[in-house]
């Protein structure tokens, strides 16, 4: 069956450490987004990117960064300068930037600091 | 950007109608309305989308207002397994982004 995948399900990180989500398409999807979503709250648009070796940031991109090599790829790096990176974090995906067409999402990752 | 106001919270009991309700004045004449619903731990499913005209499927009715400042979600029957957060959200193809709000959290009383 076609869909989003995110590893791992659970994450744990180091004060200073860079961790790496992952997130995998089977869609054929053009379009991926990243999101945070903290307890109790709404989804934040981290970074989407419409087009493979193209990205844009949005809300609250920093202390993150995302590359978009390959169409089904679309990695997402938490960085030592995200200071408050504990957080339930979901990658979707879209056929294309049509507005009829709905987001689908991965299962999500769940970080936290040691 | 165009945004949506939704009530924090709402109840319903189980088979029973439900009407979540969404405003959305800013919205563009090519925003598309779109609602999404979420459990605990896990990530937000489609439920239904329109741009001007009432749209029904399986799970829900999404009536829009014909100024589109507004619309609501209709859940015809609701069941346990229907308690989640409900999101309204608007889709700008141009911008193609999507941008969540905080949602309504529906409680279905048995």
């Amino acid at each position: 069956d076609g869909g989003i995948t995110q590893s791992p399900k659970y994450l744990f990180r180091k004060e200073g450490q860079n961790v790496t989500l992952s997130c995998e398409q089977n869609l054929n999807h053009d379009a991926m987004y990243w999101y945070r979503q903290d307890p109790g709250q709404g989804l934040r648009l981290i970074y989407y990117s419409q087009i493979v070796n193209d990205f844009q940031k949005g809300d609250i991109a920093e202390g993150y960064s995302v590359s978009r090599e390959k169409k089904e790829s679309f990695p997402l790096t938490v960085t030592s300068a995200q200071k408050n990176p504990t957080a339930f974090y979901l990658c979707a995906s879209t056929k294309d930037r049509a507005g009829n067409q709905p987001q689908h999402f991965g299962d999500g990752t769940r970080l936290s600091i040691l | 950007d165009a945004k949506t106001t939704q009530p924090n919270s709402m109840e319903s009991n189980e088979e029973e109608p439900v009407h979540l309700p969404c405003n959305h004045s800013t919205i563009s004449g090519t925003d598309y309305i779109h609602w999404y619903r979420q459990l605990p731990s896990q990530g937000p499913e489609y439920v239904i989308h329109g741009l001007t005209s009432n749209v029904n499927n399986r799970m829900a009715s999404l009536a829009i207002a014909e100024d589109r400042k507004s619309s609501t979600l209709i859940l015809h029957r609701a069941t346990l397994r229907d308690a989640a957060v409900y999101y309204c959200i608007l889709r700008d193809p141009l911008l193609n982004d999507m941008r969540f709000g905080a949602g309504t959290r529906l409680t279905v009383k048995p």
